[in-house]
């Protein structure tokens, strides 16, 4: 079973622009999760998506927003890029249900702002 | 979710036992504990987690504390590719909760 996809791996942009990162999940893996790593903030959960709707969400700025298609694909959308933005993006599919239990991340997509 | 204390870093020799302490003093009785790992610049990889029992899976053992405010992930012979930051987190399994909180994890080197 082929494992979490992410594209693209890495990315440059310029402050002020936007950016969109994309994220296929394990099949039949039907809710999938944003997180942002950095070395300062370390692991931040961005929001979780599941049936096309956000379900749960952290504590980060509107900038910041997702969206997830009928086949689970989920994309993340940064506008107004700033140079904090710079970081490992991860995206991560579980099953659905009652709190699933196992979280499979893929290799993420680094993003650099300058 | 509750809140855990794990060192920053850890040595341990190529072949022996890896022991990973977690402290989760507030912890509810409905929380799991569970171990995540992250080798360099990869994603977190999910390894074990256990409730009240201990636990044990190809990849390593989980052993909780009676009074579930501690834990320790063993791996058994520890290898060069072991060598990562460890995460130990408490969550509670419910449905719209698959928001996972990283703390700074123990960073684990592997000495030849």
């Amino acid at each position: 079973k082929a494992g979490v996809t992410q594209t693209p791996r890495y990315l440059i942009k310029t402050r002020g622009q936007q950016v969109t990162l994309s994220c296929s999940p394990i099949s039949g893996h039907r809710s999938v999760s944003w997180y942002q790593q950095t070395p300062g903030q370390g692991l931040q959960f961005l929001f979780e998506y599941f049936s096309e709707t956000q379900r749960n969400k952290g504590n980060f700025p509107g900038r910041f927003s997702g969206r997830q298609f009928s086949n689970s694909r989920s994309e993340m959308n940064v506008s107004t890029l700033e140079l904090g933005d710079s970081a490992l993006y991860l995206c991560a599919s579980s099953l659905a249900g009652t709190g699933s239990r196992e979280q499979y991340f893929g290799p993420g997509t680094r993003l650099t702002v300058t | 979710d509750a809140k855990t204390t794990q060192p920053t870093s850890m040595d341990c020799a190529e072949g022996r036992a890896a022991n990973l302490p977690c402290n989760h003093s507030t912890i509810s009785g409905n929380e799991y504990v569970y171990w995540y790992r992250q080798i360099h610049s990869q994603g977190p990889q999910y390894i074990i987690h256990g409730l009240k029992n201990n636990e044990t899976n190809e990849m390593a053992s989980l052993i909780i504390t009676e009074d579930r405010k501690s834990s320790t992930l063993i791996l058994p012979h520890a290898t060069l590719r072991d060598t990562a930051v460890y995460y130990c987190i408490v969550r509670v399994l419910r449905t719209g909760a698959n928001n996972l909180f990283f703390g700074t994890g123990t960073r684990l080197t592997v000495i030849p």
